[in-house]
């Protein structure tokens, strides 16, 4: 069965430093979706990506957020310079149209030092 | 604004017990309503979802009926059984692309 594959499944970073995590979504799907969730907090949204751009975003996504779909293949998701509070469970998506049933990946963990 | 609460867990329960995950959502408009569920190991999945106000939404012996009058959209199983035992997600959306979910309610099921 196709499903939502994510890299890595845990980095550990330094403050300041650059991260990127990597999401390859179900192959012919559209839309495509980072969400994270902080330890013992919601599931929040971060952005969405249609047609290679960014259809909506959050106010978390600052400047310090990215979304590339470089290959046709990955979707990434980039923070420029990672800091404590971006320490959480990252969660990649994918759905096939606006049907209100998203593929979920098993997430990234990421830890800032 | 927009939110969902739902009850903290983790729950746990003996196998064939009744199951009740209680979800109540704050909303500024009409908005569709979902469960998804977490398996060990695996990503988030639609479970059930309901579009709008009194509809169930029903799936793997899982029910929940969108109440708009509570605001509420509580998660039941008549019977639960160990394969069962996974995290559960309440949502809420209006466009099906941006979504906002709870924190997530774990749930053991013991044999």
């Amino acid at each position: 069965e196709p499903e939502v594959t994510q890299t890595p499944s845990h980095q550990v970073t330094q403050m300041g430093q650059e991260v990127i995590l990597r999401c390859v979504p179900i192959s012919n799907h559209l839309y495509f979706y980072w969400y994270r969730q902080i330890l013992g907090q919601k599931v929040e949204f971060l952005v969405s990506f249609y047609n290679n751009e960014i259809s909506e975003k959050s106010e978390i996504f600052d400047d310090q957020f990215s979304v590339e779909r470089p290959d046709g293949s990955n979707f990434t998701l980039k923070i420029r310079s990672t800091k404590l509070e971006d320490s959480a469970m990252y969660f990649c998506a994918s759905s096939e149209g606006h049907t209100g049933e998203l593929f979920f990946g098993e997430g990234s963990r990421l830890t800032v030092l | 604004g927009n939110s969902v609460t739902q009850m903290e867990g983790p729950v746990t329960l003996s196998e064939e017990a009744f199951l009740t995950i209680n979800c109540t959502y704050t909303a500024t408009g009409y908005p569709s309503l979902f469960w998804y569920v977490q398996y060990p190991g695996e990503g988030l999945q639609l479970l059930l979802k309901a579009t709008k106000a009194d509809d169930k939404g029903s799936n793997k012996g899982f029910e929940a009926t969108y109440r708009k009058e509570t605001t509420s959209f509580h998660l039941e199983k008549g019977s639960v059984q160990v394969s069962d035992s996974a995290v559960y997600f309440c949502a809420l959306s209006y466009n099906f692309n941006k979504f906002y979910f709870g924190s997530g309610t774990k749930l053991n099921v013991k044999p």
